[in-house]
């Protein structure tokens, strides 16, 4: 079956450096996506990988290995409106996405 | 502003009654989706529309109906025969996958509460 893996939740601290791990098994694969979701709002998209090696995007970069079936998503500088759950979420071999539970990301001062 | 537009934000439903549930684009993108969220749980697709006129169901489409009449437009709709409708709603919209990223647009959501 399909299915996506992500912990339920991590804690770090404010101007520390987080990382946010995924592993995926998907029926084929066409590309692996990060959302960031505050509490009681919308996704929003945050990267999107389909090529293996990392993406940045100022604070925020993630990694994929298609081989291994896993991505990361790393936070740097954390701030406090990090805190927030982040959604990992693989796109199969017919475009239909596969969703994780979501990572809860408490960041304390 | 381009975007995705739900209503009602929150919505108490008694049981037995039917409820609908807006979402309007103005992103001019073909395709939307309707997704449910419960706690703990991954997003979980209930209709997709790739084009007017046109809808798929999703993995959990049961109790659950859409229409797609305008480009615009996809209002879902909750039945009285879905068993347990209390959850987030989001809909979402996209270029067609395949062609771009797949990258999807949410509207801000619905939270649905049955009494």
């Amino acid at each position: 079956g399909q299915n996506i893996d992500q912990p339920t939740e991590m804690t770090a601290t404010e101007g520390a450096i987080v990382q946010i791990n995924c592993t995926y098994q998907t029926s084929g694969f066409n590309g692996l996506f990060w959302y960031q979701q505050h509490a009681g709002e919308a996704p929003t998209f945050l990267s999107y990988n389909v090529l293996d090696g990392l993406e940045e995007k100022g604070r925020f970069s993630s990694f994929l290995s298609r081989s291994k079936g896993y991505s990361y998503l790393l936070l740097k500088e954390l701030q406090m409106k990090d805190s927030a759950s982040y959604l990992c979420a693989a796109m199969d071999s017919n475009y239909q996405l596969i969703w994780g539970a979501g990572t809860k990301l408490i960041i304390k001062p | 502003d381009g975007g995705i537009t739900q209503s009602p934000k929150y919505l108490f439903r008694k049981e037995g009654q039917n409820v609908t549930l807006s979402c309007e684009q103005n992103l001019n993108h073909d395709a939307m989706y309707w997704y449910r969220q419960d706690p703990g749980q991954g997003l979980r697709l209930i209709y997709y529309s790739q084009i007017v006129n046109d809808f798929q169901k999703g993995d959990i489409a049961e109790g659950y109906s859409v229409s797609r009449e305008k480009k615009e437009s996809f209002p879902l709709t909750v039945t009285s025969a879905q068993k347990n409708p209390t959850a987030f709603y989001l809909c979402a919209s996209s270029i067609p996958r395949g062609v771009g990223t797949g990258e999807l647009f949410f509207g801000e959501g619905s939270r649905l509460t049955v009494l």
